[in-house]
């Protein structure tokens, strides 16, 4: 199997603070995550990739001090949103990157987070 | 860049029937890999159908197939024996080969007429 999940699922915060979400492999291995971030009725639009141990690589036009991404460990990666605005809420989904047995990887995709922003 | 296009905003298709959904992309490599994704109302992106570039063979999974044209930068999706279920948002996506990074298409949504 091959199963991603993200805590949490729903989160409501007021404008100003910061919020964390978490991105777990529970099977299997990732040596890159991704994040991304998901407009109504949008496509996926690519965030950041993010390497076990090294620093995020981040898509142009996403500011690095505003969505700080961490991945501490083979399985976790986290997307903390500092002093959020209204303008932050979105739809935020994860990724994690398995090798599968043909050597090729595939992305395997968390749940989502959405995220309110008052 | 590597551009992914979906052509449908919205397809639907009768119960038991047979639906294709669009897709090109652009790119200059040779080598690199197309994917199918199913987004249902849950949002759980889940994976449909991957093609490797370098197979000139079709890639089906059961009740899905795709149409792949390397020439035409064309990469179609069938579904065969349209069930209820699979009434969600149809993402095509874009992975350079060694290279992570995916590139979706804006989505067509599919809806099943029972």
């Amino acid at each position: 199997g091959a199963v991603v999940s993200q805590h949490p699922s729903w989160v409501i915060c007021k404008s100003g603070t910061s919020v964390k979400i978490e991105c777990r492999s529970l099977d299997f291995q990732a040596t890159t995550m991704f994040w991304y971030r998901q407009f109504p009725k949008q496509s996926l639009m690519l965030m950041a990739t993010s390497n076990e141990g090294s620093k995020a690589t981040y898509e142009q036009g996403v500011e690095k001090d505003k969505f700080l991404i961490n991945h501490a460990s083979l399985t976790l990666s986290t997307l903390t949103v500092t002093s959020a605005h209204p303008e932050d809420s979105s739809f935020y989904i994860c990724s994690a990157s398995k090798r599968e047995r043909s050597s090729t990887d595939t992305q395997y995709f968390g749940p989502g987070t959405r995220l309110t922003v008052l | 860049a590597q551009t992914v296009t979906q052509s449908q905003p919205e397809m639907s298709v009768q119960e038991a029937e047979t639906v294709t959904l669009s897709c090109t992309y652009d790119t200059s490599e040779s080598d690199y890999y197309l994917f199918w994704y199913k987004q249902p109302p849950s949002r759980q992106m889940i994976l449909v159908i991957r093609q490797e570039a370098y197979k000139q063979q079709n890639a089906t999974e059961n009740r899905f197939s795709v149409n792949f044209q390397k020439a035409a930068k064309s990469f179609s999706l069938k579904i065969s024996d349209s069930q209820l279920g699979d009434a969600a948002m149809y993402f095509c996506a874009y992975q350079k080969y060694n290279n992570n990074d995916m590139r979706f298409g804006a989505g067509t949504r599919l809806t099943v007429k029972p």
